[in-house]
């Protein structure tokens, strides 16, 4: 099976600017969950979707919104982009998000904010 | 909320030889799923072991093992003959039986191969 795929895996972008980055789960997988990792804070926990919902959300502002796809590929959305969201963005996908799975990452995007 | 605490930023250790990485974790929950990832330069996560707190076992993976003490809430990993590819940042994650798929991550442990 092909493992988890992210795009873009490099963006740059300006302050007040908005992304969309993208997560194709491993074919099968229909839990997604998204973490932050950057030097200071390490990796941090955005959301989680599982069949379309977000199922659970970590300590994030509002700027941050992710949705699910019937396919179950995901996207995260990071609007009004700030210099502090500069971050590897990792996106890991799940057979059910059940506490018994294991998760797989995928290789991040790395997003710049100038 | 959890909280896990690797308290080696960088460690280092000779190729063959057996280094330890340190883990602790804050928690009252009785039931919670260990795990350890690698990171590799290339940035890619891939679970190295984990560990369910219900088992008393400590798991093994080839050479890899843990030290798993539940009462004193730590989770040390054991790799034995070090290899040059075991150079990577090493992330401790705890994930609760309660808060579905949200992993606690430590800040990660450095692990440089000395040839």
């Amino acid at each position: 099976k092909a493992g988890v795929t992210q795009t873009p895996r490099y963006l740059i972008k300006t302050r007040g600017q908005q992304v969309t980055l993208s997560c194709s789960p491993i074919s099968g997988h229909r839990s997604v969950s998204w973490y932050q990792q950057t030097p200071g804070q390490g990796l941090q926990f955005l959301f989680e979707y599982f069949s379309e919902t977000q199922r659970n959300k970590g300590n994030f502002p509002g700027r941050f919104s992710g949705r699910q796809f019937s396919n179950s590929r995901s996207e995260m959305n990071v609007s009004t982009l700030e210099l502090g969201d500069s971050a590897l963005y990792l996106c890991a996908s799940s057979p059910s998000g059940q506490t018994t799975d294991t998760q797989y990452f995928g290789p991040g995007t790395r997003l710049t904010v100038l | 909320a959890q909280t896990v605490t690797q308290s080696q930023p960088e460690m280092s250790v000779q190729e063959a030889e057996t280094v330890t990485l340190s883990c602790t974790y804050d928690t009252s929950e009785s039931d919670y799923y260990l795990f350890w990832y690698k990171q590799p330069p290339s940035r890619q996560m891939i679970l190295v072991i984990r560990q369910e707190a219900y088992k008393q076992q400590n798991a093994t993976e080839n050479r890899f093992s843990v030290n798993f003490q539940k009462a004193a809430k730590s989770f040390s990993l054991k790799i034995s003959d070090s290899q040059l590819g075991d150079a990577a940042m090493y992330f401790c994650a705890y994930r609760s039986s309660n808060t579905g798929n949200q992993f606690y991550f430590g800040t990660g442990t450095s692990l440089t191969v000395i040839p």
